[in-house]
């Protein structure tokens, strides 16, 4: 199992354009939660999807944020028209329901966003 | 609200002493606690959680309600160990989703 997959690592963008982040789950889990961990922060939440829903997206900005998990393919986190304060790191983590307290979330190695 | 405190952002020990990460939290309700490291160049791993009471790679943590604290303890720190360390809880109000700490770094010198 090769574990939850992010690309970009590294993804540079210029003020005003999109970064679209992807997310490949680890196999078998249905669970995908994003985390935003901006310079000197730790992780903060952002949202948890199951295939083709939202769950929970209280931690999501209300503007230009978007995320999407379809049946098929990988979940994607969408910043549209990006500014400097979205240069951080985000990381993806996928888990499988085990019906025992919270699942275990397994992290990604994040994508690294910077904005100039 | 849930939050999760890490008071001390830098720790370092020196081989095979005792070390000790604080962990605080505030949440109304029984949490869950977890201990997560990442070590250099390397991605974010559960080395703990309370509900499974084990001791891995030597550390331990309890989980203080009356304190609301889990600190993350070792008795003979290794070299191996410096990583960075976050705490973080998942609530049942707030589903599955972690609050994690600000994190600490830990050193242990030779």
């Amino acid at each position: 199992n090769a574990g939850v997959m992010q690309n970009p690592r590294h993804l540079v963008r210029r003020r005003g354009q999109e970064a679209r982040l992807r997310c490949s789950p680890m196999k078998g889990h249905s669970h995908v939660y994003w985390y935003r961990q901006l310079p000197e922060e730790g992780l903060k939440f952002m949202v948890y999807l199951q295939k083709e829903n939202i769950i929970d997206e209280s931690g999501m900005p209300k503007e230009r944020f978007s995320a999407e998990f379809p049946k098929e393919g990988p979940s994607i986190l969408r910043i549209q028209q990006v500014v400097r304060g979205d240069s951080a790191a985000y990381f993806c983590a996928s888990s499988r329901p085990s019906g025992e307290g919270t699942d275990t979330q397994y992290f990604g190695p994040g994508t690294r966003l910077t904005v100039l | 609200a849930q939050r999760v405190t890490q008071p001390e952002k830098l720790l370092s020990v020196f081989k095979g002493a005792p070390v000790e990460l604080k962990c605080n939290y505030s949440y109304s309700g029984s949490p869950e606690l977890f201990w997560y490291v990442q070590y250099s160049r390397q991605r974010l791993q559960l080395l703990l959680r309370h509900i499974s009471r084990e001791s891995i790679k030597g550390f331990t943590a309890d989980l203080n309600k009356g304190e609301t604290s889990f600190h993350l303890k070792k008795p003979f720190a290794q070299e191996e160990d410096s990583a960075m360390y976050y705490c973080a809880l998942s609530g049942y109000t707030s589903g599955s989703r972690l609050t994690f700490g600000e994190g600490t770094q830990l050193t242990v010198n030779p």
